[in-house]
């Protein structure tokens, strides 16, 4: 079965380091998303991408890149982690048309 | 940009009763796509029922229907003969033209035995 998977499932880390939260689909879908769950907030959008080599910015982008190398990974990168940025992040995709958004399990990352 | 808002933060209700979860949006597109997604405790992500906009027939799948009203721009989410394993949080999502995704803030529904 197509799934996506998001690695590593939680994260404890350190003010100022780089962390990357990897994320792999199956689906072959071309659109994949980064969004971060606050309470209060619902889901709020990172970063996205509609194919290989195309990324862009979401409503909550600063501190956060990406890089789209190929259909399946979308790794997402803190280059300077921060405690704002202490969240859980889920990936998914989606195809295009009236298909939902696959999403996948949810990192738990805390930054101390 | 497009908003969902949910005005019910938290929810109740009663094992074996029907509950009604507000969602509404604020779009210009004639063509689009509804969701609600149901997040447990383990934190996944379900999708519970979509709708397409294009349709007037209000979607259904078994315990869970919607009542989604375009012009008025709304789309709850019934659920009837309520069990303890709907206990969840709840997100309401529109779907653009564009594949771009926005989503309420959720409810937080409660079953109570």
């Amino acid at each position: 079965d197509a799934e996506i998977t998001q690695s590593p499932r939680h994260k404890i880390t350190e003010t100022g380091r780089q962390v990357t939260l990897a994320c792999h689909q199956t689906w072959n879908h071309n659109n994949m998303f980064w969004y971060r769950q606050d309470l209060g907030h619902g889901l709020r959008l990172i970063h996205y991408s509609y194919g290989v080599q195309d990324t862009n910015k979401g409503e909550v982008s600063d501190g956060y890149s990406v890089s789209r190398s190929n259909t399946e990974d979308l790794p997402l990168t803190l280059e300077s982690a921060a405690s704002s940025q202490t969240s859980v992040y889920f990936c998914a995709s989606s195809p295009w048309g009236p298909g939902e958004l696959f999403f996948g399990e949810g990192s738990r990352l805390t930054v101390l | 940009a497009q908003t969902v808002t949910q005005s019910q933060p938290e929810m109740s209700v009663q094992e074996a009763e029907t509950v009604t979860l507000s969602c509404t949006y604020d779009t210009s597109e004639s063509d689009y796509y509804l969701f609600w997604y149901k997040q447990p405790p383990s934190r996944q992500m379900i999708l519970v029922i979509r709708q397409e906009a294009y349709k007037q027939q209000n979607a259904t799948e078994n315990r869970f229907s919607v009542n989604f009203q375009k012009a008025a721009k709304s789309f709850s989410l019934k659920i009837s003969d309520s069990q303890l394993g709907d206990a969840a949080m709840y997100f309401c999502a529109y779907k653009s033209p564009g594949n771009q995704f926005y989503f309420g803030t959720g409810t937080s529904l409660t079953v109570i035995p």
